[in-house]
């Protein structure tokens, strides 16, 4: 079936820019969303259809997209923004719907 | 406000069956997908399937397809979540979400607080 695939971590000290990336088959043909989640709490949505912010979401909070490749790019990143990232996409005939496996972003 | 309240933790036996529940509030119930989540412990997470309670269209991952059921009950605003014969794999915590836009393609906002299921003999 299908994945999308994520690195598994990411490290950036403070006021850096965090770039995290998200490559799948379908990614050309099918919208790309991405959440956060802390522990012990459930996911937030941070950016959808690709790049697209919703309200209440900081701007440091940006989504591009790039062929097969989606990225999640946190510019000036706050010690609170340290979490676990997943992008969520859908199969190319947008059947079922699909995770990353997760970014741990680590805030040093 | 749009909700999504799930139903409390269970603690279950290998073979026995369960049903969780999600109950909307806020906005038309009928006229939005809604999807149940999978994480299993220290895990990611895993899209399982979804319903359309307006005529109870259902989708399921390949992963999912056969292994649960996921039905609603339009009259009191709330999506299930139903096993038939509980495995130890099935201990995690479910998430069930608001589906925005076309169906398995869309985006997840708001969630539910999760249900967390342990399945131990």
């Amino acid at each position: 079936s299908y994945e999308l695939t994520q690195p598994p971590s990411v490290s950036v000290s403070p006021g850096q820019t965090a770039r995290i990336t998200c490559s799948g088959d379908a990614l050309p043909k099918q919208y790309a969303y991405w959440y956060q989640q802390k522990p012990g709490q459930a996911p937030v949505l941070v950016i959808y259809k690709d790049s697209e912010r919703p309200s209440g979401i900081p701007e440091r909070f940006s989504g591009s997209s790039s062929g097969t490749t989606v990225t999640l790019t946190i510019s000036g990143v706050q010690a609170e923004d340290e979490a676990d990232y997943y992008c969520q996409s859908a199969d190319s005939s947008g059947t079922y719907g699909v995770f990353g496996g997760g970014t741990k972003l680590t805030v040093l | 406000e749009v909700q999504l309240v799930q139903s409390g933790a269970e603690v279950k036996k290998p073979g026995e069956s369960l049903k969780i529940s999600c109950k909307g509030s806020g906005y038309s119930f009928t006229s939005y997908w809604i999807g149940w989540v999978r994480q299993m412990p220290g895990k990611g997470l895993e899209w399982m399937g979804i319903i359309y309670p307006g005529d109870s269209d259902t989708r399921y991952s390949p992963s999912f397809q056969g292994q649960v059921t996921i039905s609603a009950d339009k009259s009191i605003s709330t999506a299930y979540l139903q096993w038939s014969s509980l495995k130890a794999s099935d201990t995690a915590m479910y998430y069930c979400a608001r589906l925005w836009v076309a169906a398995a393609a869309g985006w997840f906002d708001p969630w539910g607080q999760g249900t967390l299921v342990t399945v131990s003999s």
